[in-house]
């Protein structure tokens, strides 16, 4: 079965502080994957995604995430964390061949200290 | 505006009682799809849609029925609802070539 895990279900860092939050996903085949960001009481929205060529790849807000295949990770950082950073981050997984089934991570609830 | 449309927003029912949560979409996609979120659990598909009249089951369909005869709508059908169907209830559509999803903004249900 495929499955997606996010190490930390709860992650809390300092105001400016790096961001490193984590995701490995279990399958021989390298999968599509994403990383969304959900704001309390509202709907997932993309925060960037890896398909094929450059294995780091930037997204909104200053968040980049890097595809290593040989540790099956695609883990998203931001140098300098800000307030508004503060929600809920899934990472998913789809795979070529079945490409409209996607698989989410449990989530890490990222908290900003002032 | 470009939006994923949900309703009811929140809905509380008894068990049994059949009930439709409807979902809709203005950007043409071709794609939708339905998700629960748990505590703990995450996103799970409950089913997805490639195009009308075309519908996949995803990781936990059971339960649960859905149909495409219009593009733009997907609704989620619950003929006999149970307590372990409570959860957040999310649509999504993309385009059929594209790998972006955009969420509608979640309904939440629960079932006593």
């Amino acid at each position: 079965a495929q499955s997606v895990t996010q190490l930390g279900s709860h992650v809390s860092v300092s105001e400016g502080a790096l961001v490193l939050l984590r995701c490995n996903y279990s399958s021989s085949v390298p999968p599509y994957l994403f990383w969304y960001v959900q704001y309390p009481n509202q709907g997932l929205q993309l925060l960037l995604k890896y398909t094929t060529g450059a294995t780091l790849v930037k997204g909104i807000n200053g968040f980049e995430a890097e595809f290593k295949k040989s540790e099956t990770s695609f883990h998203l950082t931001k140098p300098s964390a800000h307030m508004s950073d503060a929600a809920e981050y899934f990472c998913a997984v789809s795979y070529p061949l079945t490409g409209n089934q996607f698989y989410f991570g449990t989530g890490t609830s990222l908290t900003v200290i002032p | 505006e470009a939006q994923v449309t949900q309703n009811p927003r929140y809905l509380i029912t008894v068990t049994g009682k059949k009930l439709t949560v409807t979902c809709s979409q203005n950007m043409n996609h071709e794609y939708m799809s339905w998700y629960r979120q748990d505590p703990g659990l995450g996103l799970r598909q409950i089913y997805y849609s490639m195009n009308v009249e075309v519908t996949d089951k995803g990781d936990v369909p059971e339960g649960y029925k859905v149909s495409r005869k219009e593009k733009r709508n997907f609704p989620l059908i619950l003929e006999s609802p149970s307590p372990n169907q409570t959860s957040l209830y999310f649509c999504a559509s993309k385009a059929g070539n594209s790998y972006e999803q955009y969420f509608g903004p979640g309904t939440r249900l629960t079932v006593t």
